[in-house]
């Protein structure tokens, strides 16, 4: 049961472009569309922001995008806002487990 | 409107016993898997187990194995439990149950309840 890695912070300036990546195996994140993305905001709960590698539940912007190659997935915001600033965690999933990354604190400069 | 509330959570000593419940509304309970996820202060999101709809598909991560127990009313409650037993201090956290929803291929967690706080000290 061991966690996706996710590099612990990420930071970017109003405008630009940021990629959070989320490694695990090919018996998860490698494994056909086994990967969705959550965005978390201090004391509140996670709140999907991607599902199936790459798509956006309604009402999410598509300023949200993700990706996969291999057992690596990549979660991308483009034109960052200030509301972006939170914490990102990805999840997979085995036959027996859930997984989820360590989290990536974005901060936005 | 799909809602997802928790209870149960408070504190308690080191051995103690908890059960935490989740109410269910807005869909059809019995037709999804439920999970639990807890969040240790200042800590990212840890899985902590999973159900199917019809109660079977039971999995545990292995820091709660043996210790923890899930289980859902499917009839008048539609509730989801977690009777958690022999808890340590880094049992504390948040813990959130959460629907897993089966998409085109694949699961994930497309609800979330608000958490229900667990604090495990003398």
């Amino acid at each position: 049961q061991s966690a996706l890695t996710q590099p612990p912070s990420v930071s970017g300036s109003p405008g630009q472009s940021v990629t959070i990546s989320c490694t695990g195996t090919s018996s998860d994140v490698g494994s056909y569309k086994r990967v969705s993305w959550y965005q978390q905001s201090p004391g509140t709960a996670p709140k999907l922001i991607i599902y199936e590698v790459s798509n956006r539940p309604s009402g999410v912007p598509d300023r949200f995008s993700g990706s996969k190659s291999g057992n690596t997935a990549s979660l991308t915001i483009s034109g960052l806002q200030a509301e972006d600033e939170a914490d990102y965690y990805c999840s997979s999933y085995t036959s027996s487990s859930t997984l989820f990354g360590g989290g990536t604190k974005l901060t936005v400069l | 409107e799909v809602q997802l509330v928790e209870s149960g959570g408070g504190l308690v000593q080191p051995g103690g016993s908890l059960r935490l419940s989740c109410a269910a509304s807005g869909f059809i309970f019995r037709d999804y898997w439920m999970q639990w996820v807890r969040q240790a202060p200042g800590k990212g999101l840890e899985w902590v187990s999973r159900i199917h709809g019809d109660g079977s598909g039971i999995s545990y991560a292995d820091s709660v194995k043996g210790r923890f127990t899930i289980s859902r009313d499917n009839n008048a409650k539609d509730t989801l439990f977690l009777e958690m037993n022999s808890l340590r201090a880094d049992d504390t956290a948040v813990y959130y149950c959460a629907r897993r929803y089966y998409g085109s291929g694949s699961f994930y967690m497309d609800y979330w309840g608000q958490g229900t706080l667990v604090t495990v000290s003398s």
